[in-house]
């Protein structure tokens, strides 16, 4: 069955440092692997998805995120935090194979920029 | 082209109590998909429908059903609404979710409040 765990629920940086939130998947064969944010009282956006084309997936607002099928993570990543960054993100892993496209989402990480 | 709309966007009914949610998706996306999200829970998967067909269903009572129409519009009902149904309902479209790596796009959500 796929999982997805995030390893910290709520995260704090300054404006300006860097951003890393992390990820591990569990799947039992290519995972289709999301990462979406969601602010306050809104819905969810879709940041970025690892298609297989290139183990480094960029997204959108300097967002990227490393697929390591070695350590089984897909760990997000932002060069600088910005404070509109600040929001609930959540790493997705589409749900089982074949005709369905049932999204398994982890429990959240809260980011928190401070100025 | 517009985003998933979903009506209402907020709602408070009391306890033993029904109500529905509407989800029009984006333009020519077929695939129609239901989550709840709450503190506790986090998200889950409701239900997924494909041209008017459910093709996935989640852990939850029969309470919860739903149905998509033939313009792909979706709506979802909860009898006998209990307080632990207080939570948002997201809805999320796409052309065909069952494709790998399709992605899904979310709606604002409608929050319901049971009291």
């Amino acid at each position: 069955a796929q999982s997805v765990t995030q390893l910290d629920s709520h995260v704090s940086v300054s404006e300006g440092t860097p951003v890393l939130l992390r990820c591990n998947y569990s799947s039992s064969y290519s995972p289709s692997l999301f990462w979406y944010v969601q602010h306050p009282n809104k819905g969810l956006q879709l940041l970025l998805k690892y298609t297989s084309a290139a183990t480094l997936v960029k997204g959108i607002n300097g967002f990227e995120a490393e697929f390591k099928k070695s350590e089984t993570s897909f760990h997000l990543t932002k060069p600088s935090a910005h404070m509109s960054d600040a929001a609930e993100y959540f790493c997705v892993v589409r749900g089982g194979s074949g005709n369905t496209g049932k999204l398994i989402f982890g429990q959240g990480t809260t980011l928190q920029v401070k100025p | 082209k517009a985003g998933v709309t979903q009506t209402p966007r907020y709602l408070i009914k009391t306890r033993g109590q029904q109500v529905t949610l509407s989800c029009s998706p984006i333009s020519g996306h077929r695939s129609v998909s239901w989550y709840q999200q709450t503190p506790g829970q986090g998200l889950q998967f409701l239900f997924e429908y494909f041209s008017e067909t459910q093709r996935n269903k989640g852990n939850f009572p029969g309470r919860f059903s739903g149905r998509q129409f033939s313009n792909s519009r979706s709506e979802m009902n909860v009898s006998t609404l209990e307080l632990g149904d207080s939570a948002l309902y997201l809805c999320a479209s796409s052309l065909d979710s069952s494709v790998k790596r399709e992605t899904q796009y979310f709606g604002p959500g409608t929050r319901l409040l049971v009291l």
